[in-house]
């Protein structure tokens, strides 16, 4: 099956600068690659995601990339804000089948002020 | 918000109490998740219920009950745990039919303190 790791497993960005986190897959039929955000007291939400027929995605100060020969994506952010302090996971599947969503074990995103 | 609630937010339990987590989603999805977060550990899927018949059961203990009695709701019964199982457990739904059904919609959450 499936296996997503996720590095690194925190980090810590002064307010302004970018963060990076990075996550590899192994299985190669994978195409959906989503990212959620984790609050405080709260499930995780979806704030991006990425099919593999495209290589780049944006919105706004996020954005995620994906190299299939390396099997590997990665989430950017830039100009951070505390409001983005969070737990982010990954994870990867094969499109239309949402069942098969395989998770990262999250990123401790913390956003000094 | 995501469209799928869950009830009670927080729950503190003896090991001899029976209690249940209640799921619900407003999204029109057909399959429903349980999944089990504890500290510094990834996501573990519990249960898959896809038009209300379970698919999938990820070697959970028996001490875990899941009840789908409709494409809407989804309950988690609690018999007699342990305080390993203190953590949050979480509730998510997708549509399995449509074209670009890709994605799973989470619940709050629900933490579960074992005494």
């Amino acid at each position: 099956g499936e296996n997503v790791e996720q590095h690194p497993s925190t980090l810590s960005v002064q307010e302004g600068d970018s963060a990076v986190i990075k996550c590899t897959y192994s299985d190669s039929a994978s195409n959906y690659f989503p990212w959620y955000k984790q609050e405080l007291g709260k499930g995780p939400q979806l704030i991006i995601d990425i099919r593999s027929n495209v290589g780049e995605k944006k919105d706004q100060r996020i954005a995620v990339t994906l190299n299939k020969t390396a099997k590997h994506f990665s989430l950017h952010i830039t100009e951070t804000q505390p409001e983005d302090s969070a737990v982010y996971f990954c994870a990867a599947s094969l499109s239309g089948s949402a069942r098969q969503l395989t998770f990262g074990s999250g990123t401790q995103l913390t956003v000094l002020p | 918000e995501t469209g799928v609630t869950q009830t009670p937010r927080h729950l503190v339990m003896g090991m001899t109490n029976k209690k249940s987590l209640k799921c619900e989603q407003h999204l029109g999805h057909n399959a429903m998740y349980w999944y089990k977060q504890s500290a510094k550990k990834p996501l573990e899927l519990m249960f898959v219920y896809n038009f209300k018949e379970q698919t999938e059961n990820n070697s959970v203990p028996s001490r875990f009950s899941p009840e789908c009695p409709n494409s809407s709701h989804l309950f988690l019964h609690l018999h007699t745990l342990q305080p390993e199982d203190s953590a949050l457990y979480l509730c998510a739904s997708s549509q399995e039919t449509s074209p670009r059904t890709d994605t799973q919609y989470f619940g709050p959450g629900t933490r579960l303190t074992v005494l």
